[in-house]
This record gives C-alpha cells, sequence and structure tokens, in this order.
C-alpha cells in the first residue's frame, strides 16, 4: 500500500516564478488537506479538498496561492508569483472520510521550497 | 480563536521519562492528536483522544482533559532515537481540520 506520494520533495525557484506542487492520496482516500510549515513553526492549515471541490479555504493566502483536486489525477496546490517568504514545507495529508471521531490525517513526505 | 500551546524545547536523559503538555483553546473539539516528526520528515501518528482519561500504547502515553483544556504525552523509557519534535494537534471547525501548536523539540540525551 503506498502512501500518501507527493513531488517534487524539493524545489527551487526565483522570485516571480510559479509553483506547482502536487499530491497522491492514499488508495481510497478522497479527502486532502494542505499544511505549510515555515521554518520553526508548527503546521498550519491551507486548505481542504473533496474530488472536484474545495470545501475549506479559510488558510490559503488570498492572492497568489490556489489549490484544486481534479476528478482524475493528483491534488495540485499552485503558487503564483513566489515570494521569498513562500519558502517554507508544504505538507499534504489525506483520510477515508474527513467526520467526527477517529479519522487519522496520514502525511505525505511533504516539498520543500525554496525561493531564490 | 484558536490557540494551542506547547513548550518550545525540552532536554531529557536516554531510559528516563518525559512529560509533553498542551494546552488548547479552539472553536469546536473532534478529539486530540500527537504526532511525532524528525526534522526533514513527514509527521507520523502517535496517539488520538476524544474522552478524558489516559490511552496507553507501549512506551507513549496520552491524556486528555476536555474541562481543563489540556493533554500531555508521556514518553517512558527514553531512548535517542526519540530525539525529534513532537505536534498537538487539536481536530475541530465544521470541516475538522487539525490545528497544530508550534511543537516541542525534544532533546534525548545520554
Amino acid at each position: 500500500n503506498a502512501g500518501v506520494m507527493q513531488n517534487p520533495r524539493h524545489l527551487v525557484r526565483r522570485r516571480g516564478q510559479e509553483a506547482r506542487l502536487r499530491c497522491s492520496p492514499m488508495k481510497g482516500h478522497s479527502h486532502v488537506y494542505w499544511y505549510r510549515q515555515l521554518p520553526e513553526e508548527g503546521l498550519k492549515f491551507m486548505v481542504y479538498l473533496q474530488k472536484e471541490n474545495i470545501i475549506d479555504e479559510s488558510g490559503m493566502p488570498k492572492e497568489r496561492f490556489s489549490a484544486e483536486f481534479p476528478k482524475e489525477g493528483p491534488s495540485i496546490l499552485r503558487i503564483q508569483q513566489v515570494v521569498r517568504g513562500d519558502s517554507a514545507a508544504y505538507f499534504c495529508a489525506s483520510s477515508p472520510r474527513p467526520g467526527q471521531g477517529y479519522n487519522e490525517q496520514f502525511f505525505g513526505p511533504g516539498t520543500r521550497l525554496t525561493v531564490l | 480563536g484558536q490557540n494551542i500551546d506547547q513548550p518550545t524545547e525540552m532536554t531529557a536523559t536516554e531510559g528516563a521519562i518525559v512529560q509533553i503538555n498542551c494546552t488548547y483553546q479552539t472553536s469546536g473539539f473532534n478529539g486530540l492528536f500527537w504526532y511525532q516528526q524528525h526534522a526533514g520528515e513527514a509527521p507520523t501518528f502517535l496517539s488520538y483522544n476524544v474522552l478524558d482519561g489516559l490511552e496507553e500504547k507501549g512506551r507513549f502515553s496520552s491524556f486528555l482533559s476536555r474541562s481543563k483544556g489540556y493533554s500531555y504525552l508521556l514518553l517512558k523509557e527514553l531512548q535517542m532515537k526519540d530525539s525529534a519534535s513532537y505536534l498537538c494537534a487539536v481536530k475541530g471547525g465544521a470541516t475538522n481540520k487539525l490545528i497544530f501548536g508550534t511543537g516541542t523539540l525534544l532533546a534525548v540525551q545520554p
């Protein structure tokens, strides 16, 4: 059973470029969460998606950031016109269903974005 | 508002016991998770509490008091490999997202 997969593991971009981060959830999971971890800080929720739907994007910056989870293929977090402050580790987590009770979120290995 | 507090750093000795505390104030509560995160790696699940009391799992135990907004993670028989960050996270809100504390960096010394 493959776990949550993220790629690339490391991504270097220059200021103003676009960064595209991909996440494939565990088999059978249809709920995806994206978190950002800035250096020396905890994980911060960004967005929660189900297939073809954004359910909660309350943690997503209003500009330059977008996320999607199409019917086919991985979830994608897109950052346009990156700035140095976007440098962070971006983690994706998946869950079979997000309801109450024990529904563990399984984390991927993360993508470490460095903006030069 | 949402607030989760943990100590930033702790140090303990190999073979000893250490308790990592977590206090929380969140809108909505559907359980509290503890994750372990080694540097440069993904968080991995350690424990889950939704009812008051102690959950034991090998060398790791976790306690919850909902009325006090308080949890702790207890690590026994510490090993060097336990040196890591320990993240307290509350599941809450309408969409059950995880709200994380900043993590406690534990250093286990020989």
